[in-house]
């Protein structure tokens, strides 16, 4: 069956812009997460959503970042302003249990 | 810091040999998980071991998991080119978060 997909599955931007990646998770699982993954680091949490309940917004680094998911369906993440510093792949993964389903990412370039 | 934090960073293995990798982590846990991701991409759940769990396996891969020493081990026996790659371990956190660590690089050279 599909898997998780993500788009675009590379953007380059300029500083200052904002940005928007998306996320179409498996049909049926109720659990999202969004990570942020540096160049030869680990992943960082960012957001996690569960169904209908409020988002996990801990991790998010700043004001600029934001997610939205409609239901259990696609998931955007939006940064504002984009930085520098925010270049890194961010990835997307799924779950209706403790494995997560990972999508190929998105590799953001802030110029 | 992060919870999960493999060693060592990198590993170099001929084909045929055996790798092992170790994850240490700080926290009770009521399970612990193993990915690998392949060229900075997305990650693939390879084996879950729970806490009550001491060893698992899978296909050419053990798991191990002792408790007492908030560590596990993952062997990969009998490598191949295709191995070569990053290896993560994942631990529940507060809340719904999971740590993920920085990784092994695991290179098979053929």
């Amino acid at each position: 069956g599909a898997g998780v997909s993500q788009s675009p599955s590379n953007k380059v931007t300029e500083k200052g812009k904002d940005v928007e990646l998306r996320c179409d998770p498996i049909s049926g699982h109720t659990a999202l997460y969004w990570y942020r993954q540096r160049l030869g680091q680990g992943l960082e949490f960012l957001i996690y959503f569960q169904g209908n309940s409020a988002p996990d917004k801990s991790g998010l680094p700043s004001d600029r970042f934001s997610a939205e998911r409609t239901g259990e369906s696609v998931s955007t993440l939006t940064i504002q302003r984009t930085q520098q510093e925010d270049s890194a792949v961010y990835l997307c993964a799924s779950s209706i249990s403790y494995e997560q389903y990972f999508g190929p990412g998105t590799r953001l370039t802030v110029t | 810091s992060q919870q999960g934090e493999e060693d060592p960073q990198a590993l170099s293995i001929q084909e045929g040999e055996n790798a092992t990798m170790n994850c240490s982590y700080k926290t009770s846990i009521n399970n612990l998980q193993w990915y690998r991701q392949n060229s900075g991409r997305g990650l693939v759940h390879l084996i879950l071991i729970r806490s009550n769990e001491r060893e698992k396996h899978s296909g050419r891969l053990r798991v191990t998991l002792d408790t007492s020493k908030k560590s596990s081990s993952l062997l990969i026996t009998a490598s191949r080119a295709a191995d070569t790659a990053s290896y993560f371990c994942a631990t529940p956190h507060t809340g719904n978060q999971f740590y993920f660590g920085t990784g092994t690089s695991l290179t098979v050279i053929p």
